[in-house]
């Protein structure tokens, strides 16, 4: 089992940077990925391999690992980035999710 | 435009069986890994199944036994056929493919079952 850890909730202003992390990734693999959810919504990609955007990203999103655990920064931030956001990793054959976090807007 | 579109939700009873499907466009979906996921109302995302383009599968422990991954090539469809449910399986169930080192892209609008007597 591969738990991984989140905040339940995170905050900024608008045009303010917010860094949300996720503790319990492997240091031997860069299978980190994040995904974006707005209420009654699919999850969305933003971020896979810990750094790396899909295209029709914004590149205000950005990841990071050190260690064990990723981090999702959120730069400039928008009224449209508030929603919940997971993290995610793959181990042992099995896929893994963080407890995901409320990113608020303020 | 890749897609991927889910039905056959509803309301079970517990102990009761219901088939999901997840009809994709745009891609053939039996040369992607492909993965359910489910949400609990007002919970985080749980992992339930993958099926590699080969034919292997996995499952979590918690549907193990359970739940049943499959697909039809020729209808471009995954299915996940589950029995026995438990009030605990009640979730929204989304089907995601997977590119690369297993990020999902895209995921189904999802499809809603409730198990309650």
């Amino acid at each position: 089992q591969s738990a991984l850890t989140q905040p339940p909730s995170a905050s900024g202003s608008p045009g303010q940077s917010v860094t949300i992390s996720c503790t319990g990734t492997s240091s031997e693999n860069n299978y980190v990925s994040w995904y974006q959810q707005h209420p009654g919504k699919a999850p969305k990609i933003m971020i896979y391999e810990v750094s790396e955007r899909p295209s029709g990203v914004p590149d205000r999103i950005s990841g990071s690992k050190s260690g064990s655990t990723a981090s999702l920064t959120v730069s400039g931030l928008q009224a449209e980035d508030e929603a919940d956001y997971y993290c995610s990793t793959y181990a042992g054959g099995n896929t893994f999710f963080g407890g995901g976090t409320r990113l608020t807007v303020l | 435009e890749v897609q991927l579109v889910e039905s056959g939700g509803g309301l079970v009873q517990p102990g009761g069986s219901l088939r999901l499907s997840c009809a994709a466009s745009g891609f053939t979906l039996s040369t992607y890994w492909m993965h359910w996921v489910r949400q609990a109302p007002g919970k985080g995302l749980l992992w339930v199944s993958r099926m590699s383009p080969a034919g292997s599968i996995i499952y979590a422990d918690s549907v193990k036994g359970r739940f049943t991954i499959s697909r039809d090539s020729a209808k471009n469809t995954l299915y996940l056929q589950m029995n026995s449910l438990r009030g605990e399986d009640t979730a929204i169930y989304y089907c995601a493919r997977a590119a690369g080192n297993n990020w999902f892209n895209p995921w189904g609008q999802g499809a809603l079952v409730t198990v309650s007597s």
